[in-house]
């Protein structure tokens, strides 16, 4: 099946830094989104994004379907952007099902 | 808006007893349903999903079964729990086939 691989696993950064999150896929995808998973485990959906750009607020995300990759930016971060970010694939070919990624864990510091 | 609800949001149960999670989706008809289940620090896995009423695929040979006795309804069970069941199940929908995931807020059920 289609493998996800996400970077960095995990990252530390200060209140106001900037970040970028990687998601390389390894098969043709029909397509892409991100999640995020805060703390007390709620997962909400970010970006739905096949291929292109889009920008909500501080977030945004590219795929460049391709090259198969994605990146999440995620610009003057807060401490709410903690938790953990997956994103997730839906292969183009076959009965294949949404498959996630191992996710990159961010805490953000004040 | 379409809301999807989930309950209960923590459950402690012992080895051997049943269990009966449910989710419902409101403001859509037809939805694609899933159960996923998440080990703590880990990814997320899929266990079962149904495209409709009484249709359930399940992913993973396991203690657990799914239902779906109604359009928006989605039941996940088991006659006996194990240890090996604990761990945080999320409910979630899509509109289409391959459409955007959406996730209840999940249970986390302790077997002890």
């Amino acid at each position: 099946g289609i493998q996800v691989e996400q970077s960095p696993p995990d990252l530390i950064l200060q209140e106001g830094a900037n970040s970028t999150l990687r998601c390389n896929f390894s098969d043709s995808v029909n397509n892409l989104q991100w999640f995020h998973q805060n703390p007390w485990g709620q997962l909400i959906n970010l970006f739905y994004i096949p291929s292109g750009t889009k920008q909500n607020g501080r977030l945004s995300a590219t795929t460049v379907a391709t090259e198969r990759y994605s990146l999440l930016y995620i610009s003057s971060s807060q401490t709410t952007d903690s938790g953990v970010y997956f994103c997730a694939v839906w292969p183009n070919f076959g009965n294949e099902k949404l498959t996630f990624g191992t996710g990159t864990r961010l805490t953000i510091i004040p | 808006s379409q809301t999807i609800h989930q309950w209960p949001a923590t459950l402690v149960q012992p080895v051997g007893s049943p269990l009966s999670l449910e989710c419902t989706v409101e403001g859509t008809s037809n939805p694609n349903l899933y159960w996923y289940r998440q080990a703590a620090g880990r990814g997320l896995q899929l266990l079962f999903y149904s495209v409709g009423i009484g249709q359930i695929s399940s992913e993973v040979p396991q203690n657990l079964s799914a239902s779906r006795p109604q359009d928006r309804q989605f039941i996940l069970s088991s006659k006996k729990l194990l240890l090996s069941d604990s761990g945080f199940y999320l409910c979630a929908w899509t509109a289409t086939g391959r459409g955007k995931l959406f996730f209840g807020s999940g249970t986390q059920l302790s077997v002890l």
